[in-house]
């Protein structure tokens, strides 16, 4: 069964530095992993995902992200946090044995101190 | 750049009626979703449709949940003899021709409230 865990409810940074939000994963074959990002009483922004190749991956608004097959793991990265980075994240992920459904992590609160 | 819209983006139903939940994916997409978030919890996949049929589907949901593309255009879920645990925000997503489960776009989501 696919699972993934977000092991921080928050994690706060200042602004400038360097952020890391934590994600690892479970699934049957391969992994097709993504980060979302939710701001207050919106839906769910798209930033970035994991397919196939490379295993860093850049997004939008200056994310990245490593997939680490070893350490089944797929952190969200930013090397300079803004205040406006605030907002949820969600990891989820879905494997390629077939069929649509993504599984989300619990989410992880990142609150950017200026 | 095009967007997945839902409506209402607030419903308030009492308990015991249905609801219907609206979306309009985008224009070329060719699979539709529905996904759920309770109040700042994890989201939670609900149904994935494809070619006018139910592709895959969660405990969740069972029989008191229904899908439907009526006219080609909406997308749209119905909850029959709603129930105070449905509160939660619902999340409709597309997905283009080749990216089914890999490329979605999600809607602003419609928060629906039993009472």
């Amino acid at each position: 069964a696919q699972s993934v865990a977000q092991p921080e409810d928050q994690v706060n940074v200042a602004e400038g530095n360097p952020l890391t939000v934590k994600c690892t994963y479970s699934v049957s074959g391969n992994p097709y992993l993504f980060w979302y990002v939710q701001y207050p009483n919106r839906g769910l922004q798209f930033l970035l995902k994991y397919i196939t190749g490379d295993n860093l991956v850049k997004g939008s608004y200056g994310f990245e992200a490593e997939f680490n097959k070893s350490q089944t793991s797929f952190h969200l990265k930013k090397p300079s946090a803004l205040v406006s980075d605030s907002a949820l994240y969600f990891c989820a992920v879905r494997d390629d044995t077939g069929g649509f459904k993504t599984i989300f992590g619990a989410g992880t609160r990142l609150f950017v101190k200026a | 750049e095009p967007e997945v819209t839902q409506t209402p983006s607030h419903q308030v139903t009492q308990m015991g009626q249905e609801v219907i939940l609206r979306c309009v994916p985008i224009s070329n997409h060719l699979y539709f979703y529905w996904y759920r978030q309770i109040l700042g919890q994890k989201v939670e996949f609900l149904v994935s449709f494809y070619n006018n049929e139910i592709s895959e589907k969660s405990e969740i949901f069972d029989d008191q949940f229904s899908v439907e593309r009526p006219d080609g255009s909406n997308f749209t879920l119905k909850i029959r003899s709603t129930k105070l645990e449905d509160s939660a925000m619902y999340f409709c997503a597309s997905s283009a021709p080749g990216q089914a489960g890999i490329g979605y776009t999600f809607g602003s989501g419609t928060r629906l409230t039993v009472v």
